[in-house]
């Protein structure tokens, strides 16, 4: 049983689409997150949510929305899509916020055209 | 906020050759753990660390606190070592802060 779960692996989309990426969690932990890795491997926080309330949401456009359905769900949702955007899209768990257990999903290739 | 280096930025080792990674941040944290991002952009969890020493196989690590450092021990290094080592820092109410990572070429 994988972990931590994404959806889809790799995805291929045009300028002002919107997207979403799922992510699964059954280590039955607390916190969840996503991360943006850009093309010279720099990992960035984007969001966290502990037990489905977002608990810091960092500088990202509005065009990003975290929704968690559960605390094993999270979900990204990308509205009007750019270019910029480009990039591996990680999930991740902890078993509470300091990180306990942490564990990434394997990432979600998104590519802009 | 806090910031994270690393260094060296990249590595390039003999195969059976021992290394030492560094991190330093700027602050005091909550916790700090290494990740080890294989060259298929997985990203694995390797120790748990906010501070003393750990040992996972050929793999430890050191965490001086107080300092304001850590250590990535790898010896007797092998091939699928290869990677980027990435260290990451927390505080209470606070997210997680990655430094930018060493890169690891591990030679045949």
């Amino acid at each position: 049983d994988t972990a931590v779960s994404q959806t889809p692996k790799y995805l291929v989309t045009q300028m002002g689409n919107d997207k979403s990426i799922k992510c699964e969690q059954n280590l039955g932990h607390d916190t969840m997150y996503w991360y943006k890795q850009d093309s010279k491997k720099f990992l960035k926080i984007m969001f966290s949510y502990n037990n489905k309330e977002l608990i810091i949401n960092e500088t990202v456009p509005n065009r990003f929305s975290p929704k968690s359905p559960d605390k094993a769900h999270l979900n990204l949702h990308i509205n009007s899509l750019e270019l910029g955007d480009s990039a591996v899209y990680f999930c991740a768990s902890s078993q509470d916020y300091v990180g306990y257990g942490y564990t990434f999903g394997s990432g979600t290739r998104l590519t802009v055209v | 906020g806090i910031q994270v280096e690393q260094s060296p930025p990249d590595l390039i080792l003999q195969e059976g050759a021992n290394s030492t990674l560094r991190c330093n941040f700027s602050d005091s944290v909550n916790n700090l753990q290494w990740f080890h991002q294989n060259p298929w952009g997985q990203l694995i969890n390797l120790f748990y660390i906010p501070s003393g020493t750990k040992q996972n196989g050929r793999l430890s690590a050191t965490t001086v606190a107080t300092e304001r450092y850590s250590l990535l021990y790898i010896s007797s290094s092998q091939t699928t070592d290869s990677g980027v080592y990435f260290c990451a820092v927390v505080n209470y109410g606070q997210n997680f802060v990655f430094g930018p990572g060493t890169r690891l070429s591990v030679l045949p």
